[in-house]
């Protein structure tokens, strides 16, 4: 079985400022992980995830997480956020054994403010 | 592309009532997922379809949960009887092939509330 931690339901920052969102998970077998956004009222979108290589991987929009096997770690940081950032961010991970399937942790709630 | 469709975006109804959610994925998508959203639970699968078949329903919490996908375009899950903690946020999402390196894509959910 599967299970995810974001031990911070909500993370304020002020505008320009660096962050990073805790995300650490549990698997019996090895794993893909993924951030998703969620804007209110809207559906979640796929903000970036590792399946393989590189252990560093990057957004569009400046977000980059790193995996980190040996902590079973995937935080998520951005060098300096928007006031557009301000959503939920979800980690996600997904079983190499069936892979269709993403398990979510709580979310934490980014809040930037001016 | 207009995305994932899901249709009502709002529904309130009592206890007791039938509810359908639907649920319009991405032409040319393959798989589709219905998810649970609750305070108490967080994001969680409650079916997975390839091909317009079940795969994984394993996620349905019980009996009074049904989904179908009679086609490649239209999914609906139902709710009969409805109960005050079926209220969440239902959201549908597609992929291309339901594989790990396709993108599930979400709808904007259905708000069901109970009363």
């Amino acid at each position: 079985a599967q299970s995810v931690t974001q031990l911070d339901s909500q993370v304020p920052v002020f505008e320009e400022a660096p962050v990073e969102l805790r995300c650490n998970y549990s698997s019996s077998v090895s794993v893909y992980l993924f951030w998703y956004v969620q804007y209110p009222n809207q559906g979640l979108q796929l903000l970036l995830k590792y399946l393989s290589g590189s252990t560093l991987v990057e957004s569009i929009n400046g977000f980059e997480a790193e995996f980190n096997k040996s902590q079973t770690s995937f935080h998520l940081r951005k060098p300096s956020v928007h006031i557009s950032d301000t959503a939920e961010y979800f980690c996600a991970v997904s079983p190499i054994d069936s892979s269709y399937k993403l398990i979510f942790g709580s979310g934490t709630r980014l809040l930037v403010r001016p | 592309d207009a995305g994932v469709i899901q249709s009502p975006r709002h529904e309130v109804t009592e206890m007791g009532q039938e509810v359908t959610l639907r649920c319009k994925p991405i032409s040319g998508h393959n798989s589709l997922f219905w998810y649970r959203q609750t305070m108490m639970r967080g994001l969680e699968l409650l079916i997975y379809f390839n091909n317009n078949v079940p795969i994984d329903d394993s996620g349905m919490p019980e009996d009074r949960f049904s989904a179908k996908m009679p086609n490649a375009s239209f999914s609906t899950l139902k709710i009969q009887p409805s109960e005050p903690r079926d209220s969440a946020v239902y959201f549908c999402a597609s992929s291309f092939s339901g594989g790990y390196t396709d993108t599930q894509y979400f709808g904007p959910g259905t708000r069901l509330t109970v009363l």
